[in-house]
């Protein structure tokens, strides 16, 4: 596609559930990002893919979160065991490599109840 | 630690006067910086962007300032238009980070016709 899709671009789910959210790059970007966005703040890095391979989770905040991109297009981030406090945007952007600039997907909106 | 500071939350200008967005950061490694346009709903949008080499960067009516000894970078938007309201993001790049963005808290800007 043109642009950078997420889907779904609304999630709501139960407190202790598992929640898997999808990421359709640009096609031929090789870099991929996931940030998280809660009310009133900018955007938080989650993790970096470069290909395939996760090249900086660093920002991801504890082992409920994982984040996979098995042939290097789709990413998903997957949530175990929701908490309330994972409610936020969740955005994706991809970009052709790590020093040029990216484009951002919509988000999804995930809200934990 | 913020890292990137946007320290007002909103600003509200008439249309046709000047917009100045500001923005301060603590790290002194990073060495590109970025702003970002945001509207409900939507993915953050690259709107411009300057190296630490550079004092100024001009795009149309968007110039950024950089003040490397002050740690300070403004937007300025003239003459500002009302299709100009949204959050505006200043992110940072750090040269050691592999494309990962430090976004600041965002300013909601309206431009009242």
């Amino acid at each position: 596609g043109a642009g950078v899709s997420q889907t779904p671009s609304n999630k709501v789910t139960e407190k202790g559930k598992y929640v898997e959210l999808r990421c359709d790059p640009i096609s031929g970007h090789t870099a991929l990002y996931w940030y998280r966005q809660s009310l009133g703040q900018g955007p938080e890095f989650l993790i970096y893919f470069q290909g395939t391979g996760a090249a900086d989770d660093s920002g991801l905040p504890n082992d409920r979160f994982f984040a996979v991109r098995p042939e290097g297009s789709v990413s998903t981030l997957k949530i175990q065991r929701t908490e309330r406090g994972d409610s936020a945007v969740y955005l994706c952007a991809s970009s052709p490599g790590q020093n040029y600039g990216y484009t951002f997907g919509s988000g999804t909106r995930l809200t934990v109840v | 630690d913020q890292q990137v500071k946007q320290n007002s939350p909103s600003l509200s200008v008439q249309e046709g006067r000047i917009s100045i967005l500001n923005c301060d950061y603590t790290n002194s490694m990073f060495d590109y910086f970025l702003w970002y346009k945001k509207y409900p709903a939507e993915g953050p949008t690259f709107l411009i962007s300057i190296s630490s080499i550079k004092d100024k960067n001009e795009d149309g009516r968007f110039t950024v300032f950089l003040n490397k000894s002050a740690k300070h970078l403004s937007l300025h938007i003239v003459p500002s238009q009302p299709g100009d309201s949204a959050v505006y993001f200043c992110a940072a790049k750090n040269p050691s980070n592999t494309g990962k963005l430090i976004f600041g808290q965002g300013t909601t800007l309206q431009v009242k016709p």
